[in-house]
């Protein structure tokens, strides 16, 4: 799996668009970016994932740059209970993932 | 639907005990994974499986054993406890192939070993 670089930390004012960039220079072109975060000690939860195009549901959208090589995500109008640990995955098979340490974003009031 | 189960939530151990943790899931997926997180760090991969009868090691196999027998269970059994192995242990699952496919994670078991 290709490594993928994070901020260690970031705020977000709640309400606002929080935005995390993530860097995956060495993504492979079999290899999906997908997104999960982290609440507390809980088990990680799925956000999106994409390959080429931009995606967007529910909770998030997903940017990846033309080239792949990164991408940035983006929860519209964050909440007190976005604060989470934001994990970037680069992979080509999804249960064989490696998951570096991750951003933390804090959503203050 | 349950999703995947984990047990037990909490284990300790002494150093050298061995024992099994459970996992469980009800989706009929076809990968099963295990991580171990330890704190303040990300996750990290020790074993999975492809499907029944069939396992594969990930990143930090030494110390863990596991066997799949069917397509609901994926158990990780410690061989020989020691104090490296308390962590946070996480099963996860996904649909055929892993591509472009979400993990589902269980809640975890929190092990620590004396």
């Amino acid at each position: 799996d290709a490594k993928t670089t994070q901020p260690p930390s970031m705020d977000c004012a709640e309400g606002r668009a929080a935005n995390l960039p993530c860097n995956h220079s060495t993504i492979s072109g079999n290899e999906y970016v997908y997104w999960y975060r982290q609440i507390h000690s809980q088990g990680p939860q799925y956000i999106i994932h994409g390959l080429k195009n931009n995606e967007t549901n529910e909770m998030a959208s997903l940017i990846i740059t033309e080239d792949r090589k990164s991408s940035t995500l983006i929860l519209p109008h964050a909440t007190l209970r976005d604060t989470a640990v934001y994990y970037c995955i680069v992979s080509a098979n999804a249960g064989k993932s490696t998951f570096g340490d991750g951003t933390t974003l804090t959503v203050k009031p | 639907n349950a999703g995947v189960t984990q047990t037990p939530k909490f284990q300790v151990l002494k150093t050298g005990q061995s024992m099994t943790l459970q996992c469980a899931q009800d989706m009929n997926h076809e990968y099963m994974s295990w991580y171990r997180q330890d704190p303040g760090m990300g996750l990290r991969l020790i074993h999975y499986s492809v499907g029944a009868g069939i396992t594969d090691q990930g990143e930090v196999p030494n110390g863990y054993n596991v066997s799949r027998s069917t397509t609901e269970d994926f158990p990780l059994r410690l061989l020989s406890a020691a104090p490296s192995q308390t962590s946070v242990y996480f099963c996860a699952t996904t649909s055929w192939g892993g591509r472009g496919n979400e993990q589902f994670f269980g809640p975890g078991t929190r092990l620590t070993v004396l």
